[in-house]
């Protein structure tokens, strides 16, 4: 089955303690993406990914940092998080017959709770 | 950067009737509009997609039309039904650096 699979689903620290959101894709997709989800506010891209160890700031990246070491795995990590970065966060990516981030297939969700 | 400004951002309509949720781009490179609907918990799911060289298209009984002079697209929603009910983004891309930039979002709800 086609899926991005994010995890943790639910995440709740305090700030200032490391944490990584994984994701990962089977779909062989090239284009990856990190999102934001706030009341009010829509989806913000925060990285975007066009292939393997490429990467780019999307609209909100400070605080934020990825890494694309394999095509399949696009990992969110927060070096030192604050409660500022309490969202809901969506993984994407998208296939590859057309302009890079056309027809995004999103993940779960992480919904992180930050103290 | 590209800004997407959406309107409405809550939209009541009965069962049956019509809606229509626009949005407007401020980057005239943009050549790229999805519209992504997400139910109450769920992920965003694409439902129409147009490129800038259409001035619209339609799946059923939802459509999309494109103005690029204007810089603004629409979503329109006919028959409207309960499962209608949910949270609409729109989006716009640019070829130059393939950001997607979504709207703050609409919420639809059907009244039965």
């Amino acid at each position: 089955e086609a899926q991005v699979t994010q995890n943790p689903r639910y995440l709740i620290t305090v700030t200032g303690k490391k944490l990584t959101v994984t994701c990962s894709q089977n779909m062989n997709h090239e284009y990856m993406s990190w999102y934001r989800q706030d009341p009010g506010l829509g989806l913000r891209q925060i990285y975007y990914s066009m292939n393997v160890e490429v990467t780019d700031k999307g609209d909100v990246p400070e605080g934020y940092k990825v890494s694309r070491k394999e095509k399949r795995n696009f990992p969110l990590i927060l070096e030192s998080p604050s409660p500022n970065q309490t969202s809901l966060y969506f993984c994407a990516s998208s296939w590859t017959g057309g302009q890079p981030n056309e027809k995004l297939f999103f993940g779960s969700g992480t919904q992180l709770s930050v103290l | 950067g590209e800004n997407v400004e959406q309107h409405p951002s809550t939209l009541s309509v009965q069962e049956g009737d019509s809606a229509v949720i626009k949005c407007t781009y401020s980057d005239s490179a943009s050549n790229y509009f999805p519209w992504y609907k997400q139910e109450l918990g769920k992920r965003p799911q694409l439902i129409i997609d147009i490129r800038s060289n259409v001035g619209e298209k339609k799946d059923q009984r939802i459509a999309v039309t494109l103005n690029k002079t204007a810089k603004h697209f629409s979503l329109h929603i006919t028959e409207t039904q309960p499962e209608d009910s949910a949270v609409y983004f729109c989006a716009a891309s640019s070829p130059n650096d393939y950001k997607l930039s979504f709207g703050a979002g609409t919420t639809v709800t059907v009244r039965a």
